[in-house]
């Protein structure tokens, strides 16, 4: 089974706090992603890589930057958090199968960030 | 207007009724994901389609290509089924993954 871990299920900071959150994946797959998930809005997409130390970014990449040394490991961080950030973040991975247009995503469980 | 537009956005039903949501989407794709999030905030993918229909249980998943619509229906409804499904279309480049808001189902016994 795929495991995509996050390091930290709840998180409260305060603003203007830099901040880390970690996802790790353990099936060698060559993308990895960072979502925000807000009520009424669905996912949407911050950040992306496809390969390690390579990224694209992703609808609202503002006030966020990503980290890919290795592989398996997909950091996202918040420069200074603001209060507009609290949000549920949610990593996903995936491989390239048949094409990459069909690609699954295999997501984290999620951390809920709350920024003060 | 949303590129992924989903109904109901909530809906609650008896234990054993037929369930229904759908998803209508305005843009090419080449793949459309159903997707169940459970309240603990974990995501999984229920399908992938992109043509015709597809069953897993008492999951069963279509997309017209044509209408850009797709349905998620399930069969004999259950309390464990209450969750979120989220309809999400695949265009063609890497990232390119747009979600519904998703649909909030409560099955009650």
């Amino acid at each position: 089974d795929v495991k995509v871990t996050q390091s930290s299920r709840y998180l409260v900071k305060r603003t203007g706090e830099k901040v880390f959150l970690e996802c790790v994946q353990d099936m060698d797959h060559e993308n990895m992603f960072w979502y925000r998930q807000d009520p009424g809005l669905g996912l949407r997409l911050i950040y992306f890589s496809y390969d390690v130390k390579m990224k694209e970014k992703g609808d609202i990449p503002e006030g966020y930057s990503v980290s890919r040394e290795k592989k398996e490991r997909f950091s996202l961080i918040l420069e200074s958090a603001s209060t507009n950030q609290t949000s549920m973040y949610l990593c996903a991975s995936s491989y390239v199968s048949g094409g990459q247009s069909l690609e699954t995503q295999y997501f984290g469980p999620g951390t809920r960030l709350l920024v003060l | 207007k949303n590129e992924v537009e989903q109904s109901p956005q909530n809906l609650t039903a008896q234990e054993g009724e037929f369930i229904t949501i759908n998803c209508s989407y305005s843009v090419g794709i080449s793949a459309l994901h159903w997707l169940q999030q459970h309240p603990g905030g974990g995501i999984v993918s229920l399908f992938m389609l992109s043509s015709g229909k597809k069953k897993h249980g008492r999951l069963i998943a279509t997309i017209n290509i044509q209408e850009k619509h797709s349905s998620l229906h399930i069969t004999a409804s259950h309390p464990r089924d209450s969750a979120v499904y989220i309809c999400a279309v695949r265009g063609g480049g890497r990232g390119d993954m747009r979600f519904g808001a998703g649909t909030r189902l409560t099955v009650k016994p």
